[in-house]
C-alpha cells in the first residue's frame, strides 16, 4: 500500500498570504490528523477529521482550518500567514480514530 | 501539565552500546494507548510500537524492547547494541479514549550514535 502523501513538500510564502496543504491518506484510512512541528514547540496537534467531520481541534487560532473530502483526502488552510507559522506540517492517517497513526513526509512551510 | 514527558532531550552513545529512552505519561483514563515513533533526519515519523493500557507485557522486536509499567506510568524504550542508523529523534505519544483519541506527543529525545 502506498503511504501517506503530502503536497507540496516545500513551500515559501510571505507574510499575509494564505496557503493550502494537501494530504492523501493510506487507502482505506478514514481518519486524518494534522500536526505542526517547530523546534520551540515540538509536535502540536492541529485537528483531526473522520468521515468528513472534524472530531478534535487543537489550540490554534481560527486562521488555521481544514476539511476532509468524501475520499478521505484532507486539506488544511492557513490564512494571513505570520512568521511564526514557519514549520513542518505533518499529516497522519489511521483506519479509525482509535488506531495507530501513520505519518506522511510533511510539508515544510517557510514564511518570509 | 504535560501528558507525556521525555526528560532526556539529547543522548549520545557509542556504537554497540545499549541505550534506554525514558517516557513518563499522565492520564486519568483507564483505556489508553501508548506509542513510540522515530523521526530520522528526513523528517517523516516512523511508527515503532503501540501498546494498550491493558497489556503490560514487555515487547521485544529485534534490537528494540519496550518496558511498560503502569505502576510508575512509564513506557521506556531500549535499543540494544545501538547502530549509527538508530540516530534520530524518538517520540513517545499517548492517546486517550476520553479525549477522542487525540494524540499527545512528548518533546522527543534526540539520539546520536557515534561510530
Amino acid at each position: 500500500k502506498a503511504g501517506v502523501t503530502q503536497t507540496p513538500r516545500y513551500l515559501i510564502k510571505t507574510r499575509g498570504q494564505q496557503v493550502t496543504l494537501s494530504c492523501s491518506p493510506i487507502s482505506g484510512h478514514r481518519s486524518v490528523s494534522w500536526y505542526q512541528q517547530t523546534p520551540g514547540q515540538g509536535l502540536q496537534f492541529l485537528f483531526e477529521y473522520f468521515s468528513e467531520t472534524q472530531r478534535n481541534k487543537g489550540n490554534f487560532p481560527g486562521r488555521f482550518s481544514g476539511r476532509q473530502f468524501s475520499n478521505s483526502r484532507s486539506e488544511m488552510n492557513v490564512s494571513t500567514l505570520e512568521l511564526g507559522d514557519s514549520a513542518l506540517y505533518l499529516c497522519a492517517s489511521s483506519p479509525d480514530p482509535t488506531d495507530t497513526q501513520y505519518f506522511g513526509p510533511g510539508t515544510r512551510l517557510t514564511v518570509l | 501539565a504535560q501528558k507525556v514527558t521525555q526528560a532526556q532531550t539529547e543522548i549520545s552513545v557509542v556504537e554497540k552500546e545499549d541505550v534506554t529512552l525514558d517516557c513518563v505519561y499522565e492520564t486519568r483514563d483507564t483505556t489508553y494507548y501508548l506509542f513510540w515513533y522515530k523521526q530520522p533526519p528526513s523528517g517523516e515519523l516512523v511508527f515503532l510500537i503501540r501498546r494498550n493500557s491493558f497489556d503490560e507485557q514487555n515487547e521485544i522486536s529485534g534490537r528494540y524492547s519496550w518496558n511498560f509499567q503502569k505502576s510508575t506510568s512509564s513506557f521506556n524504550f531500549t535499543i540494544t547494541a545501538s547502530q549509527v542508523v538508530d540516530s534520530a529523534v524518538y517520540f513517545c505519544a499517548l492517546s486517550e479514549t476520553n479525549t477522542g483519541n487525540q494524540f499527545y506527543f512528548g518533546t522527543g529525545t534526540s539520539l546520536t550514535v557515534i561510530p
